[in-house]
């Protein structure tokens, strides 16, 4: 079945600096890619999502990229603020339909 | 919208007591998703259904685990009877996509079993 790991499992930077967490994944029938952001004690949400016919996908200051050939994706934070601290999971989706998470990345933001 | 409601918000028992945590969905989505969240083994996926039917309960730990949705607007996770390794953080997610796209996740439930 599809196997998401996800580097690195922490992640300090300081304000206004970007921050970058990559995912790989084994089942090259995955054709769907989101990530979410949680908030110590919160529920989990979408931040943003990107499908295998696309490359490269922009929301402000946050970006995903994917690689398609090399089976791994990636989630781009620019301008990093304190308020981005938080646990944030890359997940795909294989032909069985069921979302497999990767097992998170904790990003710490020092003002 | 309300979003997804879970309840209750917290749950404390005693170990061998059964536990029912419940879910509404969002209104108009049609796959229902149970995740338990743990710090050693992450969001994992316990059971989802695609239109009030189980399409896949192979992450329901054992027996114990019940899951059930008797109609579009409710869903219910049983643990009986429940043990102390059962305590963690119970997760409920809807979406309108048939291909489970866009989770959105209730608060939670935080299960503490002694």
């Amino acid at each position: 079945g599809e196997n998401v790991e996800q580097h690195p499992s922490t992640l300090s930077v300081q304000e206004g600096d970007s921050a970058v967490i990559k995912c790989t994944y084994s089942d090259s029938a995955s054709n769907y890619f989101p990530w979410y952001k949680q908030e110590l004690g919160k529920r989990p949400q979408l931040i943003i999502d990107i499908r295998s016919n696309v490359g490269e996908k922009k929301d402000q200051r946050i970006a995903v990229t994917l690689n398609k050939t090399a089976k791994h994706f990636s989630l781009h934070i620019t301008e990093t603020q304190p308020e981005d601290s938080a646990v944030y999971f890359c997940a795909a989706i294989p032909n069985t339909d069921k979302l497999i998470f990767g097992t998170g990345t904790r990003l710490q933001v020092f003002p | 919208d309300a979003g997804v409601i879970q309840s209750p918000r917290h749950e404390v028992t005693e170990m061998g007591q059964e536990v029912t945590l419940r879910c509404k969905p969002i209104s108009g989505h049609n796959s229902l998703f149970w995740y338990r969240q743990t710090m050693m083994r992450g969001l994992e996926l316990l059971i989802y259904f695609n239109n009030n039917v189980p399409i896949d309960d192979s992450g329901m730990p054992e027996d114990r685990f019940s899951a059930k949705m008797p109609n579009a607007s409710f869903s219910t996770l049983k643990i009986q009877p429940s043990e102390p390794r059962d305590s963690a953080v119970y997760f409920c997610a809807s979406s309108f996509s048939y291909a489970n796209e866009k989770l959105f996740f209730g608060s939670g439930t935080q299960l503490s079993v002694l």
